[in-house]
């Protein structure tokens, strides 16, 4: 079974600049969820999907941070304009039936410099 | 803001030795909790979930949770250098087969020298 892919693994911008990150969750997992993890600490959740509906995104920073999740399946996680604190890893994660029970991809490291 | 509160160590065990990891959770109406393992440069993985009151052993690794206490652990017994990673403890507000937040504390780093 294939896991979780996401892109780019690595992505370093200028701030202002703007990127975007792209996720295909495990076929059949309905609920796919966007993490933010900075170093030292845990992953903190930007937005959760059911399906192509948004079951949680009160912690997404909505002036600069966007998502969608296309036809149920891929998701894109984009940040515009890129401030400095925004460097981190971002996991993308996928459930089937039990939440909590997250499968996670590689994780896309961005460096805003 | 719900809370997730773990020790971040570094916590360090000899080869073989029991490791002891800890958490608390602010939310006194959650209903399942989990560990993630963290290994360096890594995703999480889900290693233990439990969903009720006492002891869930799986191989070397015993999740214990007391509710009343609002306290989740995870023991790792025979520990093994390959265990050496950050272990995530994760909380959900919701039962086990529906949807809700999971919050995970900052991560408890773990060593275990030969």
């Amino acid at each position: 079974e294939a896991g979780v892919a996401q892109s780019p693994r690595y992505k370093i911008i200028e701030k202002r600049q703007s990127v975007a990150f792209w996720c295909n969750p495990i076929s059949g997992h309905a609920t796919l969820y966007w993490y933010q993890q900075i170093l030292g600490q845990g992953p903190k959740l930007l937005i959760q999907f059911q399906n192509n509906g948004v079951v949680d995104d009160s912690q997404l920073p909505k002036d600069r941070f966007s998502a969608e999740r296309l036809k149920g399946v891929d998701s894109t996680l984009k940040i515009q304009p890129a401030k400095l604190e925004d460097s981190a890893v971002y996991l993308c994660a996928s459930s089937f039936r039990v939440a909590g029970e997250l499968f996670f991809g590689e994780g896309s490291r961005l460096t805003v410099l | 803001q719900k809370e997730v509160e773990q020790n971040s160590g570094p916590l360090s065990v000899p080869e073989g030795a029991i490791a002891s990891l800890n958490c608390t959770y602010s939310d006194r109406g959650s209903q399942s909790f989990f560990w993630y393992r963290q290994y360096s440069g890594k995703s999480p993985e889900l290693i233990m979930s439990i969903y009720s009151n006492g002891d869930k052993e799986d191989g070397r690794f015993t999740a214990q949770l007391n509710k009343a206490s609002q306290y989740v652990s995870l023991l790792i017994r025979d520990s093994q250098p390959s265990d050496s990673a950050t272990y995530l403890c994760a909380v959900n507000e919701g039962r086990g087969s529906t949807l809700g937040r999971l919050y995970f504390g900052r991560g408890t780093q773990l060593t275990v020298w030969p």
